[in-house]
């Protein structure tokens, strides 16, 4: 069965300290996607990333970098110089592939509430 | 470009009432999907959608129904509502699922 864990409920840093958001799943596929979405106080999901299950590449968009790893099965999320406006939640989300070819099931962890404080 | 839009915003339901949650989408996906959110649960799965006429169960389908007579449209049916059903929903499309899905705003219910 999917499982995704996010093991840090509530973190709290002061502007401009890094900070990473861990993710952990489970899954017995080989093919599968992952997830960042956030969701700030205003209540809307808002995607980040996606990385399917071949690529091992890290990944950077600006203050936001992703650390893929298979052989510990985690996909964690840094957010550079944080600022006020990080301020949310984040969802870290896995996606098995179907015999379809499709992925039409997310299974999301609990998420972790960001708060940065000026 | 509208996306996934939801409607309503907010509803107050009294136990055993009915009604149903609205939600379009404009960018012709093919999935779709029902979400629930409760504080500390993260998102659970009610329904999806592969296509129109093709909608199958989630993780917590009881008490809700689905169906998909046309692409841009996947309303969720409560039957009868019941406190355990307050919750936030969020409906979500995407194109093959692989690409990422768009959420909607949600829509905020509360049963009491």
């Amino acid at each position: 069965a999917q499982k995704v864990t996010q093991a840090q409920t509530e973190i709290s840093v002061v502007e401009k300290e890094d900070v990473t958001l861990d993710c952990v799943y489970e899954t017995r596929d080989t093919t599968y996607y992952l997830f960042w979405y956030k969701q700030p106080p205003s209540g809307e999901l808002v995607f980040l990333i996606r990385r399917n299950s071949f690529d091992e590449q890290n990944e950077i968009s600006g203050r936001y970098s992703w650390n893929f790893q298979k052989s510990t099965s985690s996909f964690n999320f840094t957010i550079t110089a944080s600022q006020v406006v990080d301020s949310a939640v984040y969802f870290c989300a896995l996606s098995e592939v179907s015999a379809q070819g499709g992925s039409e099931k997310l299974v999301f962890g609990k998420g972790t509430k960001l708060t940065v404080n000026p | 470009n509208a996306g996934v839009t939801q409607t309503p915003k907010f509803q107050v339901l009294k136990t055993g009432q009915s009604m149903t949650l609205q939600c379009a989408q404009d960018m012709n996906h093919e999935y779709m999907s029902w979400y629930r959110q409760d504080p500390g649960m993260g998102l659970r799965l009610i329904h999806y959608s592969v296509g129109a006429g093709i909608t199958d169960q989630g993780e917590v389908p009881n008490g809700y129904n689905v169906s998909r007579s046309t692409t841009e449209d996947f309303p969720l049916r409560l039957l009868s509502a019941a406190p355990s059903q307050t919750s936030v929903y969020f409906c979500a499309s995407s194109y093959m699922g692989g690409y990422g899905y768009t959420f909607g705003s949600g829509t905020r219910l509360t049963v009491v």
